[in-house]
């Protein structure tokens, strides 16, 4: 059936990089745009950015330009986010999620907590 | 960026109620407009898309409506299993989401 299926939870420190999986599966992996959505406890949903799994363009929301990358392998359907210089407030569940079957975010992934704590 | 104002932040309801959620977007957005429904512990789940169009699996008690600027969810009767939380997105440029609605019994 169509899923995604990411990585585990992190915990990192200040300043360090966290790189989050996102495996999918059930589809045609190239063929649809893939996003990243975070989400604060206790706080609304935050979108990230985008990549296009066929060509690897991406488009960050201007919050994140700097310090979130995306990318992908096609041999293995799997997209990635990684986010450098942690601080404490991107502590979130980061999710990915894409607009298979209608023009909204139909599918998710089950979430990725990551931690960031001294 | 588009903002996408939400309201109420909070409701409280009963089981059998009706409803409403109201997202106001900061610039006229067409129909682009999503809903979505989270529990706790659980990634959103779409309810509504393009303001109006009932997601596949979604029970009819849900309805979208608006255009341009304007847009509501309406819960005509109200089930346990709604109480969650409400987010609205707008796709028209970029992706920006409401702040939430959390319906509470």
């Amino acid at each position: 059936q169509v899923q995604l299926v990411q990585s585990g939870a992190e915990m990192k420190k200040p300043g360090a990089s966290v790189k989050v999986s996102c495996k999918a599966s059930g589809y045609t992996f190239t063929g649809y745009y893939l996003h990243w959505v975070r989400q604060a406890p206790g706080q609304g949903l935050e979108w990230m950015g985008w990549i296009n799994p066929q060509s690897g363009v991406t488009d960050y929301a201007q919050t994140f330009q700097g310090r979130v990358t995306m990318t992908r392998d096609t041999s293995i359907s799997t997209a990635y986010m990684e986010m450098s210089r942690l601080r404490s407030d991107d502590t979130a569940v980061y999710y990915c999620t894409t607009l298979l079957a209608v023009d909204a975010f139909d599918i998710w992934g089950q979430g990725t907590v990551v931690t960031v704590s001294s | 960026d588009i903002q996408m104002t939400q309201s109420p932040s909070s409701l409280s309801a009963s089981v059998g109620d009706r409803v409403t959620i109201t997202c106001r977007a900061s610039q006229s957005i067409s129909s682009s407009v999503n809903w979505y429904q989270q529990r706790p512990g659980k990634a959103p789940k779409l309810l509504i898309y393009t303001a109006s169009s009932l997601q596949s699996g979604v029970p009819s008690r849900f309805r979208g409506s608006g255009s341009g600027r304007e847009f509501t969810l309406t819960i005509s009767s109200l089930q346990p299993e709604d109480f969650a939380t409400y987010y609205c997105q707008q796709s028209y440029i970029s992706e920006t989401f409401g702040q939430g609605t959390k319906l509470e019994i």
